[in-house]
């Protein structure tokens, strides 16, 4: 049981340059996550999903994609990458059921953009 | 609407000596509420979390939290601290929506 996983660990993109950041989790949760946080602050969520082939804007959508084919995999795209883009991103999964309401958060992915 | 405020952005304590972090939150409806903890260049890690039970809450290491609805608090504490404790903590309000709100966290340091 893997969990949570993300890769890759670490990123370097030129501005402009596009890329897709992995997450899968073995745990067959429906909901899903992507939160980047910046140096000194808390979590700001990217994007969500309920479950494979729905998904929704969280606080912080401008400058990426997600898509949500299987129930394991949300995959977190950014287009045209920016400076402001420079950040860790955490994917995380949610169990609900039965009273427990547990997030699972991966390693994170530290994305730099030069 | 929720929201988290985690009123120390930075704590310091020395070794064997209790700690406080604060946490107060806004709800519209009965919360879950929960305690992360993240070490450096490392993931969160779920300390303990409420969930309507007890009001009382243990956690891992060591820690406990308790739930006020009244003070509408929820702060984490620890009777001794410990280096292996110096982290970011941040406080995690839900309300049966979809979305955790985060708080700005807290850098908990332990002085020898």
């Amino acid at each position: 049981n893997a969990g949570v996983t993300q890769t890759p660990k670490f990123r370097i993109l030129k501005i402009g340059q596009s890329m897709t950041l992995q997450c899968t989790q073995d745990m067959n949760h429906n909901y899903m996550y992507w939160y980047r946080q910046d140096p000194g602050m808390g979590l700001k969520l990217i994007y969500y999903s309920v479950g494979a082939g729905i998904t929704d804007k969280g606080e912080v959508p401008n400058g990426y994609n997600v898509s949500r084919s299987t129930t394991e995999d949300f995959p977190l795209r950014l287009e045209l990458a920016a400076p402001s883009q420079t950040s860790v991103y955490f994917c995380a999964s949610r169990k609900i059921s039965g009273g427990t309401d547990t997030q699972y958060f991966g390693p994170g992915t530290r994305l730099t953009v030069l | 609407a929720q929201s988290v405020t985690q009123l120390d952005s930075h704590v310091s304590v020395s070794e064997g000596t209790p700690v406080l972090l604060r946490c107060n939150y806004s709800s519209s409806y009965s919360p879950s509420l929960f305690w992360y903890v993240q070490h450096p260049n490392k993931g969160l890690q779920l300390l303990l979390k409420y969930t309507s039970a007890a009001t009382l809450v243990k956690g891992i290491n060591g820690f406990e939290a308790e739930f006020k609805k009244s003070e509408t608090s929820f702060h984490l504490t620890k009777p001794s601290a410990h280096m292996s404790d110096a982290a970011e903590y941040f406080c995690v309000v839900s309300s049966g929506t979809y979305k955790y709100i985060f708080g700005t966290g807290t850098r908990l340091k332990v002085l020898a």
